[in-house]
């Protein structure tokens, strides 16, 4: 296994336009997150799955934003209409919850979005 | 609400100097508790992790970090900081008491090692 894959690494977007970066957790988690992260800042919780379901939204993510993990695997998220606030590293991070304290996370190297 | 609070920005220590980073948490109860290193463009890497027991908790690459309930704190240390340690340091706080598993992150502070 080779850890968690997001792509694309780097996108440069017009304002106004849609993106959709997609991540590939580690095979075995059964959870996902996406977490946006500005520069000085720590990652800021979005969302999160467990197996396909979408168990938790934060007030962050606006109706411009809407992720989904289809069959369980891989996730996409998708913004609409870019604005310049957009702009940030997102990542994701899967992990194996059992019901069990979250051993922490494996994250991915995240995509990094450019709103010109 | 969990808050997380990372009081040094920047720290700068030469190489070999020990190291201690600072990590002030707001909870309600004994958080779950967590230290993740970002290098540049990278994506975070665990460090180490505290839910209970042993106040010492042991982590890869030689650092540690020990919870005090009085303080609120888990403060990241390392007794002999290498060049390869220069990066960005993240504390986080997770909630035992819900299923989430989310974690709220500090700002984070940046190491710089000195030859």
């Amino acid at each position: 296994d080779t850890g968690v894959s997001q792509d694309p690494r780097h996108k440069i977007t017009k304002r106004g336009q849609n993106v959709t970066f997609r991540c590939d957790p580690i095979s075995e988690h059964n959870r996902l997150y996406w977490y946006r992260q500005t520069l000085g800042q720590g990652p800021e919780f979005l969302t999160y799955f467990q197996n396909e379901a979408q168990l938790e939204k934060s007030r962050l993510l606006s109706d411009r934003f809407s992720a989904e993990r289809p069959k369980g695997s891989f996730s996409t998220l998708e913004i609409q209409r870019t604005e310049q606030g957009d702009s940030a590293m997102y990542l994701c991070a899967s992990s194996f919850w059992t019901g069990n304290p979250n051993y922490g996370y494996t994250f991915g190297s995240g995509t990094r979005l450019t709103v010109v | 609400a969990q808050s997380v609070t990372q009081p040094d920005i920047h720290i700068t220590v030469s190489e070999g100097a020990s190291l201690e980073l600072r990590c002030n948490y707001s909870y309600g109860a004994t958080p779950y508790l967590f230290w993740y290193v970002q290098s540049p463009g990278q994506g975070l890497q665990l460090l180490l992790k505290y839910f209970s027991g042993d106040t010492l908790v042991q982590g890869i690459k030689g650092f540690e970090a020990e919870f005090k309930r009085s303080q609120s704190s888990f403060n990241l240390r390392k007794p002999s900081v290498h060049w390869s340690d220069a990066a960005e340091y993240f504390c986080a706080v997770g909630a035992p008491n819900t299923n989430a598993g989310k974690s709220t992150f500090g700002d984070g502070t940046t190491l710089t090692v000195k030859p």
